[in-house]
């Protein structure tokens, strides 16, 4: 299994302002994904992230307003932009492992926003 | 449209006694599934999947069950221990994507 570690654990942030979560692994994974789990709702995939080319993002989530980086094969960052309290959530990272579709999650970073 | 739905948010059951969680799905391209157990502020951790080459699949205390006519599956918990509360979501995917489509969720709390 992947051990998987994400920062910040959780914030209060201000309408308006940017955060950016981090996810780091403890081992190199092809394709690592981005959820969020809305008060009461299901987890929803935001977007897949692969090392070396552009994230996919879902339909509903766009590039601007939840940018991806991801420079290797450990690390992967969400940056959720220009914050509005529906923004309030859980974002969680996930990676893969070897078998089929099993993912492993990270213990999430929860957001609020005012 | 939810694909994946858990109709019951919540579900009670005495320590020693059978806990029983529901799924029903829609797509019938899925054909794989999965069950998380989710303790609060920790991410879901995997606990146990099935093929849909197959209607029945057991792992110590957890058994899950798919019916694929009827696009149900049930995770069976016996018996239902104090630390089996949590939060259960079940998952589904098809062989197109690696995505998992999650449902909302059913909060378990065995009691003494």
């Amino acid at each position: 299994s992947a051990v998987i570690s994400q920062k910040p654990s959780r914030d209060i942030c201000q309408r308006g302002t940017s955060l950016t979560i981090q996810c780091q692994v403890d081992s190199q994974v092809t394709m690592m994904f981005w959820y969020r789990q809305q008060p009461g709702q299901s987890l929803t995939l935001i977007a897949t992230a692969n090392q070396g080319s552009e994230a996919t993002y879902e339909s509903g989530f766009v590039i601007d307003k939840f940018p991806i980086s991801r420079p290797n094969l450990t690390f992967s960052t969400l940056t959720v932009s220009n914050m509005s309290p529906e923004d309030s959530s859980i974002y969680l990272c996930s990676v893969e492992n070897n078998l089929y579709n099993e993912q492993f999650f990270g213990p999430g970073t929860r957001l609020t926003v005012l | 449209d939810q694909q994946v739905k858990q109709n019951s948010p919540s579900l009670s059951v005495q320590e020693g006694r059978i806990s029983i969680l529901n799924c029903d799905y829609t797509n019938s391209m899925f054909d794989y599934f999965l069950w998380y157990k989710k303790y609060p502020a920790e991410g879901p951790t995997f606990l146990i999947s099935i093929s849909s080459i197959k209607d029945k699949n057991e792992d110590g205390r957890f058994t899950v069950f798919l019916n694929k006519s009827a696009k149900h599956l049930s995770l069976h918990i016996v018996p239902s221990q104090p630390g089996d509360s949590a939060v259960y979501f079940c998952a589904a995917s098809d062989y197109n994507t690696d995505k998992l489509i999650f449902g909302t969720g059913t909060r378990l709390q065995v009691f003494p």
